[in-house]
């Protein structure tokens, strides 16, 4: 059964601190993202990796960073949180031949 | 234009059928897919049909394409409570040297008895 995690939930931070959103993927998927899920928007993509080290930028990456040390995880940073970055956060994985991706729960971040 | 887009809310009454529509953007799409979204989760894949194909049936579902009039539909026979979701769309679109998925806004499907 294919899985991918995410490392919270639910996570509240205030405004300006620095926040770490992790996800892993046991399927040995080359390429993963980072979404943001708003009402009325949809998914909106941050950033993309298609292997180890190497990253992309999506449709809104200001303000976000990313890190993918090794292949089954794909870090999002928020380097200064700030309200307007209050979300839903969506992780996903797929193969490089394939455009399915497989999501994670999502993490729910809210920003005081 | 640029968006892929649907209609935000659909209500229906359970055993009715649902029918939720979506158009797209680009014409050399491979796959479209319809991802669902319960409550509290993430996405789950429920079907994807290929772009030379017109429809496509799985079980309660059915997926039409009009590749002409970049139009793609999911209809659910039997509306069922548990069918209550977010429904999105996507289309793949090969951008800057990679496929990526561009996602509508969802349809938020209400079944109610």
């Amino acid at each position: 059964d294919v899985k991918v995690t995410q490392s919270s939930r639910y996570l509240v931070k205030r405004t300006g601190e620095k926040v770490f959103l992790e996800c892993v993927q046991d399927m040995d998927h080359e390429n993963m993202f980072w979404y943001r899920q708003d009402p009325g928007l949809g998914l909106r993509l941050i950033y993309f990796s298609y292997d180890v080290k190497m990253k992309e930028k999506g449709d809104i990456p200001e303000g976000y960073s990313v890190s993918r040390e090794k292949k089954e995880r794909f870090s999002l940073i928020l380097e200064s949180a700030s309200t307007n970055q209050t979300s839903m956060y969506l992780c996903a994985s797929s193969f490089p031949s394939q455009s399915e991706q497989f999501f994670g729960p999502g993490t729910r971040l809210t920003v005081l | 234009g640029e968006d892929v887009e649907q209609s935000l809310f659909l209500s229906v009454r359970e055993g009715d059928s649902s029918v939720i529509n979506c158009t797209y953007t680009d014409s050399s799409s491979t796959y479209l897919y319809w991802y669902k979204q319960e409550p509290g989760a993430g996405l789950q894949l429920l079907t994807y049909i290929f772009s030379n194909m017109d429809m496509k049936q799985d079980q309660r579902l059915t997926v039409l394409l009009n590749k002409k009039d970049k139009h793609l539909s999911l209809r659910i026979a039997d509306t069922q409570t548990g069918d209550s979701a977010i429904y999105f769309c996507a289309e793949t679109r090969f951008s800057g040297g990679y496929n990526k998925l561009i996602f509508g806004a969802g349809t938020r499907l209400a079944v109610h008895p």
